[in-house]
């Protein structure tokens, strides 16, 4: 059983489209982050949200946190095709030490956006 | 700033030998963690470094072990390679002593075991 499940997984539109990514869990997090991999490259992270509820704006995305910090979403308006890549929802889990750098990410959100 | 940076970029091995990678970390970072990232899949925690050893493991076996150095920077090792190792394997640097600043990710040596 996945920790985070992502959806949809796969995501096809095209430019000008706006879109909602979705990070849902059983489990409630301090934190959440949002990170972006483009082909042939690191992911890179987006945001990370701490509080119930909160929203938080990057030019053309929008990030929420769940009121009970269980799930989030990621919209992105008007999308373009600098918007593709994978999208990644990840937590900080415990594996031991100091919980800090062990993240747990959800499988992911392939995106493309078509000119 | 030097970024996470990562060698070689791709890398073919057949199966049952054993395998290197290598991670320099961003300057000003002393913990590296390794991540497993099959295709099309988010990446998987293998291990994390700092102060020279292991601080924490994920779901991985024996096999895969780990390095670091006096300068920060790793190592991964990989003995008995088997066909379902083949992923993209992702080094990310962090300030320990910092738990609001983001991992850096470099990016990623791409595996293939035939």
């Amino acid at each position: 059983t996945q920790l985070l499940e992502q959806s949809p997984q796969f995501l096809s539109i095209q430019e000008g489209e706006n879109l909602t990514v979705y990070c849902n869990s059983s489990s409630v997090f301090s934190s959440l982050q949002w990170y972006r991999q483009e082909p042939g490259e690191g992911p890179v992270l987006l945001v990370t949200v701490v509080t119930g509820g909160e929203v938080k704006k990057l030019k053309r995305l929008t990030f929420q946190f769940g009121d009970a910090r269980k799930d989030s979403s990621l919209h992105i308006t008007a999308a373009q095709p600098g918007d593709t890549g994978l999208y990644l929802c990840g937590v900080l889990a415990n594996a031991g030490g100091t919980s800090y750098g062990k993240l747990t990410f959800g499988q992911g959100t392939i995106l493309t956006v078509h000119p | 700033e030097t970024g996470v940076t990562q060698s070689p970029t791709h890398l073919i091995k057949t199966r049952g030998q054993q395998v290197t990678l290598r991670c320099s970390s961003q300057s000003g970072h002393n913990t590296v963690s390794w991540y497993q990232q099959a295709l099309g899949q988010g990446p998987q925690f293998i291990f994390q470094y700092y102060r020279e050893e292991e601080n924490g493991r994920g779901n991985f076996p024996p096999r895969f072990s780990g390095l670091q150095f006096p300068n920060y920077s790793s190592e991964l090792n990989v003995n008995a390679l088997e066909l379902d190792d083949s992923a993209l394997y992702l080094c990310a640097s962090s300030h320990s002593t910092d738990i609001n600043s983001p991992l850096h990710f470099g990016n990623g040596t791409r595996l293939t075991v035939t």
